[in-house]
């Protein structure tokens, strides 16, 4: 039991290339998140998947876009990256997203750099 | 809109004396609060919530926080200190009917020395 994971640990990019942050989880959870997390600011929701087949915006989803492909794996693309956009990107999961008792579940991190 | 605050950026104990990590929150209606513990190049972990009911929630690793609505603070404290308990706190809030949004603190770094 992995929990969930992501991929890469670790990127570099270049000002407008494109990439995409996979994350899986074998919790057999309905829904998942995507986070960043930037120095003395908390962790900030991009987007999230409350079930199969559904995505919504969270506080920070310009720039980027979301696959929920199935009811594993939930994956965040930049099309064109920006410096600003650099960042530590989280995704996470829980059993539900409306139950209140259900705390989320987190991967290990995606440090992405934008030069 | 809701918000949570964390006022220290760093909280300094010795190891063996109490430690409390504060945070204040801001919400309409009933808060959903938790507090999260992230350590070195590692993703967040679960340490307790609180929902409703008692107002001392006991937590992992011997962790509690006091919830107080009159004081819209839900501070995390542990009667003992270990220097394995230095990390980065996070305190988080989801309102009743805020659906999906959870809302997090910029995060408390606690240094415990021995």
């Amino acid at each position: 039991n992995a929990g969930v994971t992501q991929t890469p640990k670790f990127q570099v990019l270049k000002t407008g290339q494109s990439m995409t942050l996979q994350c899986a989880q074998d919790m057999n959870h309905n829904s998942m998140y995507w986070y960043r997390q930037d120095p003395g600011m908390g962790l900030r929701l991009i987007y999230y998947s409350a079930s199969e087949g559904t995505t919504d915006k969270g506080e920070v989803p310009n720039g980027y876009n979301v696959s929920r492909l199935n009811k594993r794996e939930f994956s965040l693309r930049l099309e064109s990256a920006a410096p600003s956009q650099t960042s530590v990107y989280f995704c996470a999961s829980s059993q539900s997203s409306t139950g209140v008792f259900y705390e989320q579940y987190f991967g290990p991190g995606t440090r992405l750099t934008v030069t | 809109a809701q918000s949570v605050a964390q006022p220290e950026d760093q909280v300094n104990v010795a190891e063996g004396n109490p430690l409390t990590v504060k945070c204040t929150y801001s919400v309409s209606g009933n808060p959903y609060l938790f507090w999260y513990v992230q350590y070195p190049n590692r993703g967040l972990q679960f340490l307790l919530k609180y929902i409703t009911g008692d107002n001392l929630v006991k937590g992992s690793y011997g962790f509690e926080a006091e919830f107080n609505k009159s004081q819209t603070s839900f501070h995390l404290k542990k009667p003992s200190a270990l220097v394995s308990d230095s990390a980065l706190y996070f305190c988080a809030v989801r309102a009743f009917n805020a659906g999906n949004m959870l809302t997090f603190g910029g995060g408390t770094r606690l240094m415990v020395k021995p």
